[in-house]
Order: C-alpha cells, then structure tokens, then sequence
C-alpha cells in the first residue's frame, strides 16, 4: 500500500531564505506526483506536476525534484515571501488502473515572517 | 469562472440527520473524486467516478454514497450522520488524458460539522 509522509509538519522562516520541503512516498511505482498549495479555509491549487519519466519541473520561484528510486520528491522555494505562506501538499498518482487517484501526505505548513 | 463548484461551504448536522453535498463542474471531465480531510492530515479518498453512471469506492467510503447521472455533477450522499464524519469534504476533476498528466481542479470545500 502506498504511503506518503511530508517532513516537517510544520516550518517557519524570515522572508527571503530559500528553503526545501520533502515528500517520501514508500511505492515507487508511481504514475506521477504533484504538489499542492492549500491556503486556510480555501481548495488546492495545483502548483507542480512532475511525470514519472522526468527529474524536475519549475515554475517561477519554485522547483520540485523527483528521485523514484529513492521514493523522494522536494519541493524548493526561493527567496520566500510572507505570500508562501500555505500549507504544502504532495501527492501520487498509481498505476491502479485508469482512474487518476491520487494518495496526500499529510502537508507542511509554511510560515514566511516578515 | 470555470471550475468546481461545491455547495454548501458550512453545515452543521445533528447524529442521525442526512444531507447531500453537492459537486458540479464545467470542464468537461470525465473524472471526479470526493476527498475529505481531516485536521492535521492529508487528503483521504471516498469515492470516484470515471464517467457518467460509473463509480467505485475509495479508501473511505463506509457511510458514505454517490450518483454520477451526467459528467457535470458528483453529489455525495451522508446517510445516518456520525460525529466521526466532522470534517472538510473536497470534490475534485481531472483530465482523463494520459498526456495531460490526469491534472486535478478542486473545489473550495464544504466544512461539515456533526453534532
């Protein structure tokens, strides 16, 4: 059974460090990983996804890494500002058949101080 | 706008009442989800639709029915509310095409209080 787990639970930094938030999924037979962006009290926005047959992808200040035979995945931010502040989601997509199912790690919440 | 758009965004139920929470979107999708989620954790999967008039059980579905009669609309059905279904219900689209990496549109949620 697939299982995600995102470390830390939880991070707080001053505005403009770079940091990393990590995703480790147990099944590396994966169809692809995404990561999320939860704002309190609203949906997900999709911010990155990575396919299987692809290292990294980028959008702006951020960049996720995909490692599958290791089972890890970061997600970098650069030069933070106090709108990053969200909570972070990772997630995988299977191969247990056609449907787009995806398994959540619990998330990072992020604080970026002014 | 388009999108997924869930109603109500706040209920509360007393044990043993019913109610429907309804999941519409505009974008053509062949796939649908309902997720919950709970304080502290990540997203759990109920149940799912690959198209009108199929679904399957996710991970969590004991308490729980849906209906998916047209591509637009998923509604989730709570029978016999319990105070263990206290939670943030997400519905959610996606792409049916590989090539489109399955990329998923959520709803901005329903927080569902059972009392």
């Amino acid at each position: 059974k697939q299982e995600v787990t995102q470390i830390p639970a939880a991070l707080s930094v001053p505005e403009g460090e770079n940091l990393v938030l990590n995703c480790s999924f147990t099944d590396s037979a994966i169809y692809n990983l995404q990561w999320f962006r939860q704002d309190p009290g609203k949906g997900l926005t999709s911010l990155l996804l990575i396919q299987s047959s692809q290292r990294e992808q980028t959008s702006g200040r951020l960049n996720a890494s995909l490692d599958k035979s290791s089972g890890r995945s970061t997600l970098y931010i650069a030069a933070s500002q106090p709108g990053d502040s969200a909570t972070y989601l990772c997630a995988v997509r299977g191969f247990s058949g056609n449907t787009g199912k995806l398994i959540f790690g619990q998330g990072t919440t992020l604080q970026v101080k002014p | 706008n388009a999108g997924v758009t869930q109603t109500p965004k706040f209920r509360i139920l007393k044990i043993g009442q019913s109610m429907t929470l309804q999941c519409t979107q505009d974008m053509n999708h062949n796939y649908m989800y309902w997720y919950r989620q709970d304080p502290g954790m990540g997203l759990k999967l109920i149940y799912y639709s690959v198209g009108a008039g199929i679904t399957d059980k996710g991970e969590v579905p004991n308490g729980y029915n849906v209906s998916r009669s047209t591509t637009e609309d998923f509604p989730l059905r709570l029978e016999l509310a319990a105070p263990s279904q206290t939670s943030v219900y997400f519905c959610a689209s996606s792409y049916s095409d590989r090539t489109r990496g399955y990329g998923y549109t959520f709803g901005s949620g329903t927080r569902l209080t059972v009392v």
